[in-house]
């Protein structure tokens, strides 16, 4: 089956470093997200992105973080100025069609994200 | 706002029973529930995905129902098998459906 690839599956960091947290979603798939987990917390929605533009992002996904996909296969995450408090899990996901969450979601594996 | 709660937090059985693990949420004005599940330090691996024409959805062991009038869907599995043990994870589109809103899991251990 198709996978969705994160590199790297762990990054460490000094805090207020800028980082960048690769995806390379599943070929032909048209709606990528980023979610993150924070341990012993709730899986959190980020950000969605559909047709080379942000659809939505939620409180967390401040002027500190950003999207983009640069070359038309990877899909990148960057936090500007990192905080003790982005120490966590971070999951892209992407969906095949249009209907964004009302479709079937395909998660990678994650990045631990370690802010020291 | 779409707001999603797992009942029960945690579950130990042995392997052999069968359970049901519940899943509710705020906002009934969904087209479908996603349950997922998660191994630890891992991804997330969608399970299934039931419309909320369907009432119910199955995939082989796993039975998903789903009830949009009570804010209600439970996840059932029959016959529990040690490699049935992870965290479940049940999902609801936001208004927009935009997004999905997480449950905080239920963490299923199941002994041999």
């Amino acid at each position: 089956e198709p996978e969705v690839t994160q590199t790297p599956s762990h990054q460490v960091t000094q805090m207020g470093q800028e980082v960048i947290l690769r995806c390379v979603p599943i070929s032909n798939h048209l709606y990528f997200y980023w979610y993150r987990q924070i341990l012993g917390q709730k899986v959190e929605f980020l950000v969605s992105f559909y047709n080379n533009e942000i659809s939505e992002k939620s409180e967390i996904f401040d002027d500190q973080f950003s999207v983009e996909r640069p070359d038309g296969s990877n899909f990148t995450l960057k936090i500007r100025s990192t905080k003790l408090e982005d120490s966590a899990m971070y999951f892209c996901a992407t969906t095949p069609g249009s209907y964004g969450a009302n479709e079937k979601l395909f998660f990678g594996s994650g990045t631990q994200l370690s802010v020291l | 706002k779409q707001e999603v709660t797992q009942i029960p937090a945690a579950l130990s059985v042995p392997e052999g029973e069968n359970l049901v693990l519940n899943c509710s949420f705020t906002d009934s004005a969904i087209y479908n529930l996603q349950w997922f599940r998660q191994d630890p330090g891992k991804g997330l691996t969608s399970l299934l995905l039931i419309q909320s024409s369907q009432r119910e959805q199955t995939s082989g062991r796993l039975n998903a129902s789903l009830d949009k009038s009570s804010g209600r869907s439970t996840l059932y599995i029959a016959a529990s098998q040690p490699g049935d043990s992870a965290t479940y994870l049940c999902a609801a589109p936001n208004q927009a459906g935009t997004a999905l809103i997480f449950g905080k899991g239920t963490t299923l251990s199941v002994s041999s």
